[in-house]
């Protein structure tokens, strides 16, 4: 059974760092590209960032470029995102999600399994 | 950046009933398209992929199919389990992006 567990999230004031992350099993866990997708209380989905299965590849949504790394660890099954210079805008439920392949082609890059979110609160 | 118009915003329906929910794309995407559902308070769960291939134990009452840059996704006989928010997200090409959700509601 796949399972996806977040952890990391909580109350920050703006500009600072947090690291959130998700530790995966059930699956060959390099094999399979991952992203982080986050939504606002009350609003959609929002993409922030994918990697592929190797973690040779990354990607980001201009909103986070330069402020959001991910990364991840395939001999610990774990994702990571490293987030700095926080911002209000950034409070959101992150969840981090699993791709049905290794993400370096198009037909990889679908999502079939999610985390149960972990919120992230930038407030003063 | 591609643009993912998703249509109704909303929608009512009783128990039963078959609806249909429709994303345009505002390029090519090919068939890269999925399709998810999002109960309150819950995490998104993966219905379909590849435009009209259903995620294991999805069952078939959801189905998925494309017409050029229009995407839809049809829910057979609803149920109470059914009434949620779904969303359409497109992962031809980074950044990927997500239609704005349709709200199911039982009329």
């Amino acid at each position: 059974e796949v399972q996806l567990l977040e952890s990391g999230g909580a109350l920050v004031q703006p500009g600072g760092s947090l690291r959130l992350s998700c530790a995966a099993s059930g699956f060959t866990f390099s094999s399979y590209a991952m992203s982080w997708v986050r939504q606002t209380p009350g609003k959609g989905l929002d993409w922030v960032s994918s990697i592929s299965g190797s973690g040779a590849n990354t990607y980001y949504a201009d909103s986070v470029k330069g402020r959001f790394t991910i990364s991840r660890d395939n001999s610990q099954n774990t994702l990571y995102l490293q987030m700095n210079s926080l911002r209000a805008e950034d409070t959101a439920v992150y969840y981090c999600a699993k791709h049905i392949g290794s993400g370096v082609t198009p037909a990889g890059r679908g999502i079939d399994y999610w985390g149960q979110g972990n919120l992230v609160t930038v407030s003063s | 950046d591609i643009q993912m118009t998703q249509s109704p915003s909303s929608l009512s329906a009783s128990a039963g009933d078959r609806v249909t929910i429709t994303c345009r794309a505002s390029q090519g995407i090919s068939n890269y398209l999925a399709w998810f559902q999002q109960k309150p308070g819950k995490a998104p769960k993966s219905l379909i992929y590849a435009a009209s291939s259903l995620q294991s134990g999805v069952p078939s009452k959801f189905s998925g199919s494309v017409s050029g840059t229009d995407f839809t996704l049809t829910i057979s006989s609803l149920q109470p389990e059914d009434f949620a928010t779904y969303y359409c997200q497109q992962y031809n090409s980074y950044p990927f992006t997500f239609g704005q959700g349709t709200k199911l509601e039982i009329k």
